[in-house]
């Protein structure tokens, strides 16, 4: 069964410094691997899709990296803004429909 | 463009009552459809999936059932709610391996 890890839960940093989110796997057989951002009782936003043949994706401020041999993925957020904060979750993507979550970062981004 | 509809927003239900949510995808043809549910302070749980008309799999046995009448809906019924099925339920689509996407979510209180 494919376990999905996000460390830290929580995270506070001043407005302007980079964010680095970590999510790790246990079964690097996935398919692709998926970034969200949640605010707080609203649906999940999609941020990014990395497809296994990739090494990294990249949006605006936002690039995500995956390294399926280690079972790792980070989420990069340049220049953090107070609009940032939300809770980011990261899903695994196995070779059938069962998508495995982690249980998300909380990130406060402070003025 | 694709959309998801989910409603209600809200619900508060006495405990036995009955319960019907309902999910609809526009723009998208024989989509993968999924019920998730999310604790108060937990992960994402997967309680059903589909891949086509008919066709629902049951990730966690509990009172909850789904059914998929037509090509884009996705309904999630209980005969009678407990307490513990108080939560965040929220429906996602996606088209073969391209991004898994949310709707905003219903919000369910058993009293």
């Amino acid at each position: 069964k494919q376990e999905v890890t996000q460390i830290p839960a929580a995270l506070s940093v001043p407005e302007g410094e980079n964010l680095v989110l970590n999510c790790s796997f246990t079964d690097s057989a996935i398919y692709n691997l998926q970034w969200f951002r949640q605010d707080p009782g609203k649906g999940l936003t999609s941020l990014l899709l990395i497809q296994s043949s990739q090494r990294e994706q990249t949006s605006g401020r936002l690039n995500a990296s995956l390294d399926k041999s280690s079972g790792r993925s980070t989420l990069y957020i340049a220049a953090s803004q107070p609009g940032d904060s939300a809770t980011y979750l990261c899903a695994a993507f196995p070779n059938d429909y069962k998508l495995s979550f982690g249980a998300g970062t909380t990130v406060t981004v402070r003025a | 463009s694709q959309t998801i509809h989910q409603w209600p927003a809200t619900l508060v239900q006495p405990v036995g009552s009955p319960l019907s949510l309902e999910c609809t995808v526009e723009g998208t043809s024989n989509p993968n459809l999924y019920w998730y549910r999310q604790a108060a302070g937990r992960g994402l749980q997967l309680l059903f999936y589909s891949v086509g008309i008919g066709q629902i799999s049951s990730e966690v046995p509990q009172n909850l059932s789904a059914s998929r009448p037509q090509d884009r809906q996705f309904i999630l019924s209980s005969k009678k709610l407990l307490l513990s099925d108080s939560g965040f339920y929220l429906c996602a689509w996606r088209e073969g391996l391209s991004p898994l996407h949310f709707g905003n979510g219903t919000r369910l209180t058993v009293t």
